[in-house]
């Protein structure tokens, strides 16, 4: 079945230590890929996308994310944790077609401990 | 630019009343989307257009119901509200659909 999975409920780093979601997808065709944050109360904010060429990608706020086709894979990295960076983060993809919706994954929540 | 605006952004409803939940984007997308939030389970997506007098079902459309007569408007509408609905509502808008969707603030929604 088609999916996006956040294997990760919940993951606790410290400031100014580096951080890792994982992301992995199950689709025929590697669909749109993206990252997107949502703060306490907010809506959300993208971070980042991938469709095609370079592999790894830059986004907003410090964050990066890498696909991997063999890992049917987009995780997302950030070098240095900053205490606001805590929220929770979807990993999503829009699959190519008349629709073009999001489906995202259940979520990660990041807690940043000073 | 007022991006993706969405009222109201609290709405305490009893079991069985109705309303409408009001989306509006000043950005010319003709993709747009209601999602509901629920604790451990992401967005799920309720109904989707991809252009104005287009609309079609997504993932949990039980209940709801939409119509698009612009490009600006997308409301969605609670026929019969049930607890089960009890959630915080996201309407999303994109131009493409593949460049990314900006999502409005939400609506919390609690059915007693």
């Amino acid at each position: 079945a088609q999916s996006v999975t956040q294997p990760d409920i919940h993951i606790t780093v410290s400031e100014g230590a580096s951080l890792e979601l994982r992301c992995n997808y199950s689709y025929g065709a590697t669909p749109y890929l993206f990252w997107y944050v949502q703060s306490p109360g907010q809506g959300l904010q993208l971070l980042l996308k991938y469709f095609s060429g370079d592999t790894l990608v830059q986004g907003i706020k410090g964050f990066e994310a890498e696909f991997k086709r063999s890992q049917s894979s987009f995780n997302l990295r950030k070098p240095s944790v900053h205490w606001s960076d805590a929220a929770e983060y979807f990993c999503a993809v829009v699959v190519s077609g008349s629709a073009r919706q999001l489906t995202f994954g259940s979520g990660t929540q990041l807690t940043v401990l000073p | 630019n007022a991006g993706v605006t969405q009222t109201p952004k609290f709405q305490v409803l009893k079991t069985g009343q109705s309303m409408t939940l009001q989306c509006a984007q000043d950005m010319n997308h003709e993709y747009m989307s209601w999602y509901r939030q629920d604790p451990g389970m992401g967005l799920r997506l309720i109904h989707y257009s991809v252009g104005a007098g287009i609309t079609d079902q997504g993932e949990v459309p039980n209940g709801y119901n939409v119509s698009r007569s612009t490009t600006e408007d997308f409301p969605l509408r609670l026929l019969s509200a049930a607890p089960s609905q009890t959630s915080v509502y996201f309407c999303a808008s994109s131009w493409t659909g593949t460049d990314g969707y900006t999502f409005g603030s939400g609506t919390r929604l609690t059915v007693v």
